[in-house]
């Protein structure tokens, strides 16, 4: 089974830009992944679905501030001109027998 | 756009069964595939499975013991069941929808267990 791991916590200030990672463990490079993103007290909302490639395809309504990126075992979310509404926890998903999200990214917007 | 809204007790006594009820509006649930996910206070999200519109399931291996997932075509709607609950399930639990990666979550709805 893959295993997604994301760093904890993650910073940047209002109207800058900032650059999630979901790295996927050894022999897994190659999956698909969907990233989410969970506001404080609401439930989780799909984003995105990201390949391999680095190509992707977002959810309904999704700001273009939002944009998906690939390199090897590595799957970004970028986030640019950082809105308040955008601090919340980032979770990155992907299947294989299972279903299997990442710890998450706790990303607070200074 | 489809919807997803999750019933049931938000109380349940240890050692009973857990029972949910997700009602999907807005698109059929004969196609693709309908999830069960959880979330423990301030934890992270724990797939608990899966059910395809024809009936083939697919269950987390350290839940799958005491679940059981089910869908009513007819009502379209699907079911969660787990038994033999202690407080490690107290949870917001989500239904959702997905094609390969889930794309569609419902509210969520908290269930405590505690006698």
């Amino acid at each position: 089974q893959p295993v997604l791991t994301q760093s904890s916590s993650a910073s940047a200030s209002l109207g800058s830009s900032v650059k999630l990672t979901c790295t996927l463990s050894s022999g897994h490079s190659t999956y698909i992944i969907a990233w989410h993103q969970q506001q404080p007290g609401k439930a989780p909302r799909y984003l995105m679905k990201l390949e391999g490639s680095g190509s992707y395809i977002k959810g309904s309504g999704l700001p273009d501030r939002f944009s998906g990126s690939s390199s090897g075992a590595d799957r970004y979310l970028t986030i640019s001109n950082l809105q308040f509404e955008d601090e919340a926890d980032y979770y990155c998903e992907t299947w294989d027998t299972s279903i299997v999200f990442g710890g998450g990214t706790k990303l607070t917007v200074l | 756009q489809v919807q997803l809204q999750e019933s049931g007790p938000g109380l349940v006594k240890p050692s009973e069964t857990l029972s949910l009820t997700c009602t999907v509006s807005g698109g059929s649930i004969s196609s693709l595939y309908w999830s069960w996910i959880r979330q423990p206070p301030g934890k992270g999200l724990e797939w608990i499975g899966h059910i395809y519109y024809s009936g083939s399931t697919s269950y987390n291996p350290s839940l799958k013991s005491r679940v059981t997932i089910s869908v009513d075509t007819s009502k379209n709607q699907f079911s969660l069941k787990l038994t033999s609950v202690t407080a490690a399930d107290t949870a917001v639990y989500y239904c959702a929808r997905g094609a390969s990666v889930t794309d569609s979550w419902g509210q969520g709805t908290l269930v405590t267990v505690s006698s």
